[in-house]
């Protein structure tokens, strides 16, 4: 079926260091969104990107969505501890439910 | 507002015993989903209900696992009987409209099968 891939899987960061995730779909979304997991947490709603290149900023967080719509990024600067967790990205896929990718480990060393 | 909840936070079973876990949506909050994130890995879709109504179920892993919403309120998904690999983390989310609306997540049920 369709799917949404994430990479990397994990990533260690000393803290100050930015750090880049990486999502694509087999297909073109109408959208993509974005949550973050904390450890022991739910996800938790971070953005939604809807327009073809599009492109969000929250704080240190920059998000962009692909010209094809078909792949997104998730960029966060000068990372902090807070940000640990995991993140993942969503799109609306086989039927319009929204199909999660596997996520990536942010681990922040201080 | 109060968020999604679930109910039980955790919960340990012996193969083939059945268990039954609730979700209590955002009020108002028409669409429901079931999801399970297993060992770290992503998180797998179950189902989706518009109110009462199972608008897809094809995330559902076997004839095992029975939702339902009576009423168009919580929800209830049971096992029966549990199987080991049914093991992991059950979350619940809601949204208001279908189209481009984010889920709202509960705290999920660790379930672990002995």
């Amino acid at each position: 079926g369709q799917q949404v891939m994430q990479i990397p899987q994990y990533q260690h960061v000393q803290e100050g260091e930015d750090f880049t995730t990486y999502c694509n779909s087999s297909t073109t979304l109408s959208n993509i969104q974005w949550y973050k997991q904390r450890p022991g947490g739910h996800p938790v709603f971070l953005i939604q990107l809807v327009k073809s290149g599009e492109v969000k900023k929250q704080k240190r967080l920059t998000f962009q969505f692909g010209e094809a719509k078909k792949n997104s990024s998730l960029h966060i600067t000068a990372t902090q501890t807070t940000d640990v967790g995991t993140y993942f990205c969503a799109g609306p896929l086989n039927g319009n439910k929204l199909v999660f990718g596997a996520g990536t480990i942010l681990r922040v060393k201080s | 507002e109060a968020g999604v909840t679930q109910f039980p936070s955790h919960s340990v079973i012996e193969k083939g015993q059945t268990v039954t876990l609730r979700c209590d949506p955002i009020s108002g909050h028409d669409n429901l989903y079931w999801y399970r994130r297993v060992m770290g890995k992503e998180i797998k879709f179950l189902l989706h209900f518009v109110k009462e109504s199972k608008q897809d179920e094809s995330g559902m892993p076997n004839n095992r696992f029975l939702a339902e919403r009576t009423g168009g309120t919580y929800s209830t998904l049971k096992v029966q009987p549990a199987e080991l690999e049914d093991s992991g983390v059950y979350f619940c989310a809601s949204s208001q409209a279908l189209v481009y609306s984010p889920l709202h997540f509960g705290n999920g049920t660790r379930l672990t099968v002995t």
